[in-house]
């Protein structure tokens, strides 16, 4: 069965401590991996896409790496404004455009 | 871009009776998904659909879900007769499959709460 798993499922920093929320994932054949933001009462909002082993993405504080069974989002000198719950996807090559979501990280900073 | 827009964004209603939500997804996207969010269980597929035909409906929970697309910009998710349990928020994502991009767009969301 595809599954994703992410830790820890809650992340308090002080402002400007770098940090990395993992992604563990089982899937029978990965076609992509996403990660997202979702702010308080509103929708996800899509971050990056990796495809292969070995990729990463960036954007701003946020660097997504990714292996052949994890995903890290790295954050980087953190900001207030980084505070939210970032979801990790995993769609496989033989379920279709479904995505299979974790329960996500919630991220606390504080300054 | 105005983004997937969902209405109504809170929805509060009696047992028994008929919800019905709606969705327009980004203009030029040719597949839509329904999600639906809970504490417990995260964000779950409920259904999807790829040039407004539905593609898979295993997610939708019971009988009492149905959803229609009847064009391109429109989609509907129908609940029929409305439970305590079916208390969540539901989202619509749309996504411009092809071109090896898979990334969905969500809407903001409808918080449904019955009573």
């Amino acid at each position: 069965e595809d599954q994703v798993t992410q830790s820890p499922e809650a992340l308090r920093l002080q402002e400007g401590e770098s940090s990395s929320l993992n992604c563990s994932y089982t899937v029978s054949g990965l076609r992509g991996l996403f990660w997202y933001r979702q702010d308080p009462g509103k929708g996800p909002e899509f971050l990056f896409t990796l495809y292969s082993a070995g990729e990463e993405k960036e954007k701003e504080r946020l660097k997504a790496t990714l292996t052949k069974k994890e995903s890290f989002l790295h954050i980087t000198a953190p900001k207030p404004e980084d505070s939210a719950t970032y979801l990790c996807a995993v769609q496989a090559k033989q379920a279709g455009t479904a995505l299979i979501f974790g329960k996500g990280t919630t991220l606390s900073v504080s300054s | 871009d105005a983004g997937v827009i969902q209405s109504p964004r809170h929805e509060v209603t009696e047992m028994g009776q008929e919800v019905t939500l709606r969705c327009k997804p980004i203009s030029g996207h040719n597949s839509l998904f329904w999600y639906r969010q809970t504490m417990m269980r995260g964000l779950e597929l409920l259904i999807y659909f790829n040039n407004n035909v539905p593609i898979d409906d295993s997610g939708m929970p019971e009988d009492r879900f149905s959803a229609k697309m009847p064009n391109a910009s429109f989609s509907t998710l129908k609940i029929q007769p409305s439970e305590p349990r079916d208390s969540a928020v539901y989202f619509c994502a749309s996504s411009l499959m092809g071109l090896g991009r898979h990334e969905q767009y969500f809407g903001p969301g409808t918080r449904l709460t019955v009573t």
